[in-house]
């Protein structure tokens, strides 16, 4: 048990609209990362957030933003909504810098755009 | 040429057989080396770290070749428990993923 979790499980939504993901630790981690898999392809790195700021990202475009609150809630907010943006989005806990621990990722949201 | 590279598989073996993945990555910088194990609609899962001078848990065995910029898993006695996607994973804090290799393991 990762301590992760993820909301909602499942999610649809048409081209052009824009979607919020949520992702929350047990135990508070100060690092967290989220990731898109898409059917067939292993998890691409979107970004990280560390201490509320943005501490790393991916090859995606600027509609991906995310947030990270005091309580190390996190959110994946996506616009405008293109049906390649269809995948399992999986938020992982990360150990913080200087540790030597990998990341521990929640069960993941799965997103169908239409 | 992708950041991390796998067999594409997939891998359909008898139960007791030995299987051999295979993954190079890219980055010569690279420090951190995870194989993750992922059940079909599950997330993934940590297998095991891998080490320059290889390490061994149970029934697997990881190897990493950093002058070839590659990294091995081998699964002995494959069980039935052991059908999953396999994967390669170089990074710490944005860990860059390999597609997978897909694992049947058959009675």
């Amino acid at each position: 048990e990762t301590g992760v979790t993820q909301s909602p499980t499942h999610l649809i939504k048409t081209r052009g609209q824009q979607v919020t993901l949520r992702c929350s630790s047990q135990s508070g981690h100060n690092t967290v990362s989220w990731y898109q898999q898409a059917l067939g392809q292993g998890p691409q790195f979107i970004f990280q957030y560390y201490r509320e700021e943005e501490n790393g990202r991916g090859n995606f475009p600027p509609r991906f933003s995310g947030l990270q609150f005091p309580n190390y809630s996190s959110e994946l907010n996506v616009n405008a909504l293109e049906l390649d943006d269809s995948a399992l989005y999986l938020c992982a806990r990360n150990p913080g810098r200087g540790s030597e621990e990998t990341q521990y990722f929640g069960p993941g949201t799965r997103l169908l755009v239409l | 040429r992708k950041e991390v590279e796998q067999d594409p598989g997939p891998f359909n073996v008898p139960e007791g057989a030995t299987v051999a993945f295979n993954c190079t990555y890219s980055n010569s910088a690279s420090q951190s080396f995870f194989w993750y194990r992922q059940d079909c609609r599950k997330e993934p899962k940590l297998l095991m770290s891998v080490y320059s001078s290889g390490n061994e848990d149970g029934r697997f065995t990881a190897q990493l070749n950093r002058a070839s910029q590659y990294i091995s898993l081998l699964i002995r006695d494959s069980k039935l428990s052991d059908s999953a996607t396999y994967l390669c994973v170089v990074g710490h804090n944005d860990m860059r993923f390999g597609a997978g290799t897909r694992l049947t393991v058959k009675p």
